[in-house]
Parts: C-alpha cells; sequence; structure tokens
C-alpha cells in the first residue's frame, strides 16, 4: 500500500485567502505530481516534479504555484483563491519500477472556495 | 494533444453479470494504467500493460492492451457490488515521468 498523505482532506474557504495544500511521500520517490479532478471528469495534470529543485507546468494551465525543497515534501499553494479553483487536487508519486513508472496516489484535497 | 475515451461512461447492472468497459485514443502509448477510484478518494492503480495484444488477468478482471498500443478493455466477470466505483485508464507516452493522460473514466454501480 501506498504511502502517500495529503492535508487537509477539506477545505472551505473565502475568496482572496492564500492556502497551502500538504502532500507528503515516506517512500522516497523521486517523481511527484498534481493532478486537478472536477466531478466526473478526468485528472489533469497541473505540476510535476523530478526530484529537489525541480518542478514543471503540467498540461493544464494554473495559477497556483508548487516546491519541492525536500523529496518527500510537494505542497501547493494558492496565492488567492477564487470560486473557479474550487476542485480535487490529488498528489501523487511515483518509481522507476520494471522499466516503468508506476504511480501511486494520495487521498486528495477537496477544495471549495465561497 | 493526447486523448483518451472512455466508454461507456456510466454502467449499472446486477450482482453477477459480466461486463466490458473500454479505452480508446489515436495515439500510441508506451504503456497504458488502469486506476479504480471511490468517492472522496484517489485513484488505486490496478494493472499496467505495456505489449501489443497483452493480456493481464487480477482475479474476475482481465485487462487488454489493443495490439497497435491505441486502446485497451476491461472484462469484469461475474460482477460484485465491490466492483463498484470509477475506473480510470491513463495512458503513458513515453517515460511516465512527465504525467499521465487520463481519460473521463466509466462510472460502475453492481446492484446486489
Amino acid at each position: 500500500e501506498a504511502d502517500i498523505y495529503q492535508t487537509p482532506r477539506y477545505l472551505v474557504i473565502g475568496t482572496g485567502k492564500k492556502i497551502t495544500l500538504e502532500c507528503s511521500q515516506t517512500m522516497g520517490h523521486d517523481k511527484m505530481y498534481w493532478y486537478q479532478q472536477d466531478p466526473g471528469m478526468e485528472l489533469h495534470l497541473i505540476h510535476y516534479s523530478y526530484g529537489v529543485n525541480s518542478t514543471e507546468k503540467g498540461d493544464l494551465s494554473s495559477e497556483s504555484t508548487v516546491s519541492r525543497i525536500r523529496t518527500e515534501h510537494f505542497p501547493l499553494t494558492l496565492e488567492s483563491a477564487r470560486p473557479s479553483h474550487t476542485s480535487q487536487y490529488l498528489c501523487a508519486s511515483s518509481e522507476l519500477g520494471g522499466g516503468l513508472y508506476e504511480q501511486f496516489f494520495g487521498p486528495g484535497t477537496r477544495l471549495t472556495v465561497l | 494533444t493526447q486523448l483518451l475515451e472512455q466508454s461507456p461512461q456510466f454502467l449499472s447492472i446486477q450482482e453477477g453479470e459480466n461486463l466490458t468497459v473500454y479505452c480508446n485514443s489515436s495515439s500510441v502509448f508506451s504503456s497504458l494504467q488502469w486506476y479504480r477510484q471511490e468517492p472522496g478518494e484517489g485513484p488505486v492503480l490496478l494493472v499496467t500493460v505495456v505489449t501489443g495484444g497483452e493480456v493481464k488477468k487480477l482475479k474476475r478482471l482481465t485487462f487488454q492492451f489493443g495490439d497497435a498500443r491505441k486502446d485497451s478493455s476491461l472484462h469484469i466477470t461475474a460482477a460484485q457490488p465491490g466492483d463498484t466505483g470509477l475506473y480510470l485508464c491513463a495512458g503513458d507516452s513515453g517515460g511516465g515521468a512527465d504525467g499521465l493522460t487520463f481519460g473521463k473514466g466509466t462510472h460502475l454501480i453492481i446492484q446486489p
């Protein structure tokens, strides 16, 4: 079973607030990812990281930012939340096994911006 | 942009029946992964298929990767209520380090 954690699990905040979604993994994986998922829709990659001090933007444009100061930690920050940011945010990490990167997901953070 | 189309979008059947769900694309993928996601949780990896024509079995679940590596199917035999969930396919266009392309999923409900 994957050891990847996200906090908080649920967050309801007002417009304009700064928030940070936490993601930690204890598996020592170099690769980490953030996906955004709206209800009934597919996951969209918004950020990823190859390792410490590496951050890249994903396929879906996002106003959020990420940092990777430690291998196990990959927080996502919204400087000024808006209702359009309401969504589920999923963190994942992966390892190279048998020539493949298989991704393990955290439980997600459901964000509601009022 | 690579797209993965999953069908059907919704499926509700009785316990004990068999079913097949599909994942199709016009693009070639180096591998394709199937996940199951329950409400309020993150996706859980079920299987990864790599070779064209490959078939993998996981108890009552059978996964197949198309010969051209553009499509895949998931067949469930004698479905049980515990199989209920959102089934997602995800394609890796190369390496996997840059993230996966996900389909919208099939919402499966198995009624007792």
